[in-house]
């Protein structure tokens, strides 16, 4: 059985930093790309963050570039999303999800986790 | 890049049919078979149902299809039941970062 297991998520000030992990089990991880989608409180959902299964490729939407980094470590099942100068409107669930191929695929995914929650206040 | 619309809301009673629209703001959708379509409930992992306009993953009900029509794709779900209450975001993927979800529509089973 697919499982994508978020963590890290958390309360914290504007201009901070997070890292949010993703635990992956029940398929063979170092052969799919994987996401980081997000659901601000009453909105739709963002396509935030992409990377291929050999880290060769990634894809981040201007509203985070230079300010987020997605990185994987295929020996641990486990994808990362380094968040940097946080902002109120990143509060949101941030869900991992799992693309049906190595390579990226847009917003295509097989499998999501259940979220973690970033809220950025002051 | 093309947005999608979907209606906010939508309704209906069980045993009832109902169906959500998707329509992309250019012409786009018409030429690429790239839609897919998810469900999420509060508290739980959203769930693809459609993918590629019309093919359900394995384990999704019949109940689940999709379908186009020029620029406007759909999901229907027949025989409603209450646990098809939930949100539903469409998305489109034409190309491998060139992709956006709708601004997603809430199902109220009467």
């Amino acid at each position: 059985e697919v499982q994508l297991l978020e963590s890290g998520g958390g309360l914290l000030q504007p201009g901070g930093s997070l890292r949010l992990s993703c635990a992956a089990s029940g398929f063979t991880f170092s052969n799919f790309a994987m996401s980081w989608v997000r659901q601000a409180p009453g909105m739709g959902l963002e396509w935030v963050s992409a990377i291929s299964s050999n880290s060769g490729s990634t894809y981040y939407p201007d509203s985070v570039k230079g300010r987020f980094t997605i990185s994987r470590d295929n020996s641990k099942n486990t994808v990362y999303l380094q968040m940097n100068s946080l902002r109120v409107e990143d509060t949101a669930m941030y869900y991992c999800a799992k693309a049906p191929q190595r390579e990226l695929r847009g917003t295509l995914f097989d499998y999501w986790g259940q979220g973690t929650l970033v809220t950025v206040s002051s | 890049q093309s947005a999608l619309t979907q209606p906010a809301s939508v309704s209906g009673s069980p045993g009832q049919s109902i169906t959500i629209s998707c329509t992309e703001s250019s012409s786009d959708i018409g030429g690429h078979d790239y839609i897919s379509w998810y469900q999420l409930h509060p508290g739980k992992a959203p769930k693809l149902i459609i993918y590629d306009v019309i093919n359900r993953p394995s384990g999704i009900s019949s109940r689940f299809s999709g379908s186009r029509s020029g620029n406007t794709a759909s999901l229907t779900i027949s025989g409603l039941q209450a646990e098809d209450e939930a949100e539903y975001y469409c998305s489109s993927y034409p190309t491998s970062t060139i992709s956006v979800f709708g601004g997603g529509t809430k199902l109220t089973v009467l």
